[in-house]
């Protein structure tokens, strides 16, 4: 059975400081994801990792991806209040499905 | 604009009392995907459509139920719902290329509290 963890789940931050979040994941996948969820608001796709050695960027947040590792990282540059949000990583299982399995979430607050 | 719609946005129901929630989709996407997402949870699938093929996850509650007449609608149906219904219930969508490994785009959810 595919797991998926996340940390930190909670994250308080300052405004801009640099702070990395870690998904774990225990069974080989082909395919990573990062969502964003704001408060009662659905999922919002950030990025898609499809390789070993992939790192994407949009604005202050970087994925990379180690698929020897299992583990993905989104990497926070110099918070902004905007980025609070809770962010969800996911990990494709069962074969061809395209079943996605979350992560817990990590719920991350930017202080000014 | 909106590419996946989820109707009602919330909804309030009776304890036992049927519920229907819908989606759509502008996307022309084969694939359909339910998710269960509970406060403060992670979502959790509860059945997806790759086309009319409906797929059931092994600890979906036969309390719910999924409808697909056509490619752009798809329903979920709960038949009794309980108090550990209540929920946000998310639909996605993938596809059409290679549905599979599309990324999923969500619709904004119905949240359901039953009473």
């Amino acid at each position: 059975e595919l797991k998926v963890e996340q940390n930190p789940l909670f994250l308080s931050m300052q405004e801009g400081k640099n702070y990395t979040i870690y998904c774990n994941y225990s069974t080989t996948s082909d395919r990573l994801y990062w969502y964003r969820q704001d408060p009662g608001k659905s999922l919002e796709s950030l990025f898609v990792l499809l390789s070993n050695g992939a790192v994407k960027q949009e604005g202050r947040l970087m994925a990379s991806l180690d698929t020897k590792a299992r583990l993905s990282t989104l990497h926070i540059t110099a918070a902004v209040h905007d980025l609070s949000a809770t962010y969800f990583c996911a990990v494709v299982y069962g074969g061809s499905q395209g079943n996605l399995i979350f992560g817990k979430g990590t719920k991350l607050s930017v202080k000014p | 604009d909106a590419m996946v719609i989820q109707n009602p946005r919330y909804q309030v129901t009776q304890f036992g009392k049927p519920v229907t929630l819908s989606c759509s989709q502008t996307l022309n996407h084969n694939v359909m995907y339910w998710y269960q997402q509970k406060s403060s949870q992670a979502p959790k699938l509860l059945f997806h459509y790759y086309d009319k093929d409906f797929n059931n996850e092994a600890d979906t509650p036969d309390n719910f139920q999924s409808r697909r007449p056509n490619t752009s609608f798809c329903f979920l149906d709960i038949r009794s719902p309980g108090l550990g219904d209540t929920a946000m219930y998310l639909c996605a969508t993938s596809g059409p290329g290679q549905a599979y490994t599309d990324t999923q785009y969500f619709g904004p959810g119905t949240r359901l509290t039953v009473l």
